[in-house]
């Protein structure tokens, strides 16, 4: 593929809900990124998953969140129950290692009603 | 925790003048200080990135300055244009097994002609 893909690019849904954003990494890139983006705000860490290795959670800001990665490939973060505040830009990224540089995916505006 | 504090906030300068940002990081063992660009709407992009052991490093118009001791790095952007009007982010990797990155809070820089 061209890049890090993202889906959906948008989503907009009802509190309470649930929903799940996908990411779909440059292929050979072991390290996979998530972030949220709220808006004029930064970048916030999620979480991380490099291969086979536990991933490091340490961003994941309530239970509500979690993320999976099958192998090397394809990541979903999934969001229970959504709250308003839970509405931003979630970017994935992926790179080749730690001190590599990261490629961001398009991102999924989430909208929470 | 780790924190990397980035100012200034915003930063407004004529084409042609300089601009500098700066950032300073709380964990004296981060080893590596990426610096991304994110024009509005658009995924964040590597511009320029320095490693622990160099004190300098220059890309064409870009540069990045470290100050291991003080905790302090900087970008540098000579010959303003105002295709550089953008947000960047600076982030800081800690040495520890997992590669996260923690990011700035971003300078919101515009170039006006």
């Amino acid at each position: 593929g061209a890049g890090v893909s993202q889906s959906p690019s948008n989503k907009v849904t009802e509190k309470g809900k649930d929903v799940e954003l996908r990411c779909d990494p440059i292929s050979g890139h072991t390290a996979l990124y998530w972030y949220r983006q709220r808006l004029g705000q930064g970048l916030e860490f999620l979480i991380y998953f490099q291969g086979n290795s536990a991933p490091d959670k340490s961003g994941l800001p309530s239970d509500r969140f979690s993320a999976e990665r099958t192998g090397e490939s394809v990541s979903t973060l999934t969001i229970q129950r959504t709250q308003q505040e839970d509405s931003a830009v979630y970017l994935c990224a992926g790179s080749t290692s730690g001190y590599n540089e990261q490629f961001f995916g398009p991102g999924t505006r989430l909208t929470v009603l | 925790g780790e924190n990397v504090e980035q100012h200034p906030s915003t930063l407004s300068v004529q084409e042609g003048d300089s601009a500098v940002i700066k950032c300073t990081y709380s964990d004296s063992a981060s080893n590596y200080f990426p610096w991304y660009k994110q024009e509005l709407g658009k995924r964040p992009q590597l511009i320029i990135d320095i490693r622990s052991n160099v004190g300098e490093k220059k890309d064409q118009r870009i540069a990045v300055t470290l100050n291991k001791t003080a905790k302090h790095f900087s970008l540098h952007i000579t010959e303003t244009q105002p295709e550089d009007s953008a947000v960047y982010f600076c982030a800081a990797r800690g040495s520890g097994g997992y590669n996260k990155l923690i990011f700035g809070a971003g300078t919101r820089l515009a170039v006006h002609p």
